[in-house]
């Protein structure tokens, strides 16, 4: 089973500050089968990038993913009131496998 | 529109068993894969099955492998999990999904329901 780890746990940043999130797998993640999730309290998570670095539908271009092999970062450029949030990464090249989550909470 | 739209969920004594459905509507359900993913509360996200499109392939979380079975019925467009052998560690909320791409059972998630919850309590 691929673990994915991210970092870190808690991020406290203001609005208009830019948003650093990493993920780190135990084991290289087959054709970059990386995805990011956005999930708010009480609500389902929604996927913001799909295969490291693709858009979903609707997501704005501030939001933006990288990486390869085993270690993969989201960016945030701005942050806008509505993007403090939880925020998962999850593999599909083997299985389905998420990381543990990281908060982007207001400071 | 795509909708899923979990039923099945509540309280549950160790031991005992709970079948979770998933109704689909909005795309055509026999073109996907499906699974279940739970989320104890407060928690992160647990992938817990999923089954490909023509029940083909089946896969599961070693958390849950031979106590849990998915399954689908395409001609009601619907999605299943049947729970044994529950125990507290079970608890959580569990979301229907599927599957972003035709075909493929491995596939970023583009569609969530908004999750039944489990308890599992003496």
């Amino acid at each position: 089973e691929i673990v994915l780890t991210q970092s870190p746990g808690t991020l406290s940043l203001s609005p208009g500050e830019r948003a650093t999130l990493s993920c780190k797998a135990s084991q290289s993640v087959s054709s970059n089968y990386l995805a990011w999730y956005q999930q708010k309290p009480g609500q389902a998570p929604r996927l913001l990038i799909f295969g490291a670095s693709s858009r979903a539908t609707g997501i704005p271009d501030r939001f933006s993913g990288s990486g390869s092999g085993t270690d993969f970062t989201l960016i945030i450029s701005r942050l806008e009131p509505e993007d403090f949030a939880v925020y998962f990464c999850q593999q599909y090249g083997s299985s389905l496998t998420f990381g543990g989550g990281t908060e982007v909470e207001i400071k | 529109e795509v909708q899923l739209v979990e039923s099945g969920g509540g309280l549950v004594q160790p031991g005992r068993s709970l079948r979770l459905s998933c109704a689909a509507s909005g795309f055509t359900f026999d073109d996907y894969a499906m699974h279940w993913v739970r989320q104890a509360p407060g928690k992160g996200l647990e992938w817990v099955a999923g089954i490909s499109w023509n029940s083909g392939s089946l896969g599961y979380a070693a958390s849950v492998k031979g106590r849990f079975t998915i399954s689908r019925d395409n001609a009601k467009s619907s999605l299943y999990l049947q729970m044994n052998s529950l125990t507290p560690e079970d608890t959580a909320f569990y979301y229907c999904t599927k599957a972003a791409r035709m075909i493929a059972m491995a596939a970023e998630i583009d569609y969530w329901g908004q999750g039944t919850l489990v308890t599992v309590s003496p």
